[in-house]
C-alpha cells in the first residue's frame, strides 16, 4: 500500500515567511510524528499525535512553529516568521502503536532551505 | 548525557568483513529497541527491532542487555550495499498510556569498500 507522502519535496523561502509543510499518513495509522533533521545531525522530535488525545508538543523549538492534524489523518507542520536555522529537512512518521512496540514508518521529507 | 548515545564512527571496513556498532541509552524505563538504517538524502527506515534474547536476520545480528542499557548491532559478511547510517532507536512508553516516543541516536556512519 501506499506510504508516508510529504509535500512539497524542497522547499526554498526567504527569512521571515511563513510556510506549510504536508504530511499524509499511512491509511489507519493512529499515530503520527514531525521530526527534524539538520545537516549530518541525528532526528530531533518535534511533536507527536496520538488519536484524539491531546499531542505531545514538548519537542517544538519555539513558538513559530505548530502542527495540526486534522479529522486524525492529514497533519500540516507550520513554521512562521522562518529563521535561516530553520534549514533542515524535515520528517514525518506514522505508526500503530502496540503495546510496547512503536514501528515508525518515515516519509522522504521535505528539504526546507531558508534564505 | 544523550538520552541514546552511539559512536558517530565513521566505520570503513572491506566488502566481506565483520563489523559490529554498539549504542546505550539512559532510560531505564525504556521498553522496546530498533535499529534503522538512513541512506544518504533519504528517510530513515526499520532495520530490525532488538529483542532482550537477542536476534538475527540473515547476516545482521541485534542484541540487548537491559542490565547495561546497552544494544550492539553485527554485521556480518558486508555488502558495498551496507554503506549507509544505523540508527540505534530507543521506545520509552509514557507511564500509562500505551504508546511511547522513539528517541534517535546520531548514527553510525558505514562505509564498506571493495
Amino acid at each position: 500500500g501506499a506510504g508516508v507522502s510529504q509535500s512539497p519535496s524542497n522547499k526554498v523561502t526567504e527569512k521571515g515567511k511563513d510556510v506549510e509543510l504536508r504530511c499524509d499518513p499511512i491509511s489507519g495509522h493512529t499515530a503520527l510524528y514531525w521530526y527534524r533533521q539538520s545537516l549530518g545531525q541525528g532526528l530531533e522530535f518535534l511533536i507527536y499525535f496520538q488519536g484524539n488525545s491531546a499531542p505531545d508538543k514538548s519537542g517544538l523549538p519555539s513558538d513559530r512553529f505548530s502542527a495540526e492534524r486534522t479529522g486524525g489523518s492529514v497533519s500540516t507542520l507550520t513554521i512562521q516568521r522562518t529563521q535561516q536555522e530553520d534549514s533542515a529537512v524535515y520528517l514525518c512518521a506514522s505508526s500503530i502503536p502496540q503495546g510496547a512496540e512503536n514501528i515508525q514508518y518515515f516519509g522522504a521529507g521535505t528539504r526546507l532551505s531558508v534564505l | 548525557r544523550k538520552e541514546v548515545e552511539q559512536d558517530p564512527g565513521p566505520f570503513n571496513v572491506p566488502e566481506g568483513a565483520t563489523v559490529a556498532f554498539n549504542c546505550t541509552y539512559s532510560n531505564s524505563a525504556s521498553q522496546s529497541f530498533f535499529w534503522y538504517r538512513q541512506d544518504c538524502r533519504k528517510e530513515p527506515k526499520l532495520l530490525m527491532s532488538v529483542y532482550s534474547s537477542g536476534n538475527e536476520d540473515g547476516r545482521f545480528t541485534a542484541q540487548l542487555n537491559r542490565a547495561s542499557q546497552y544494544i550492539s548491532l553485527l554485521i556480518r559478511d558486508s555488502k558495498l550495499s551496507d554503506s549507509a547510517t544505523y540508527l540505534c532507536v530507543v521506545n520509552t512508553r509514557a507511564g500509562g498510556t500505551s504508546y511511547g516516543k522513539l528517541t534517535f541516536g546520531q548514527g553510525t556512519i558505514l562505509t564498506v569498500h571493495p
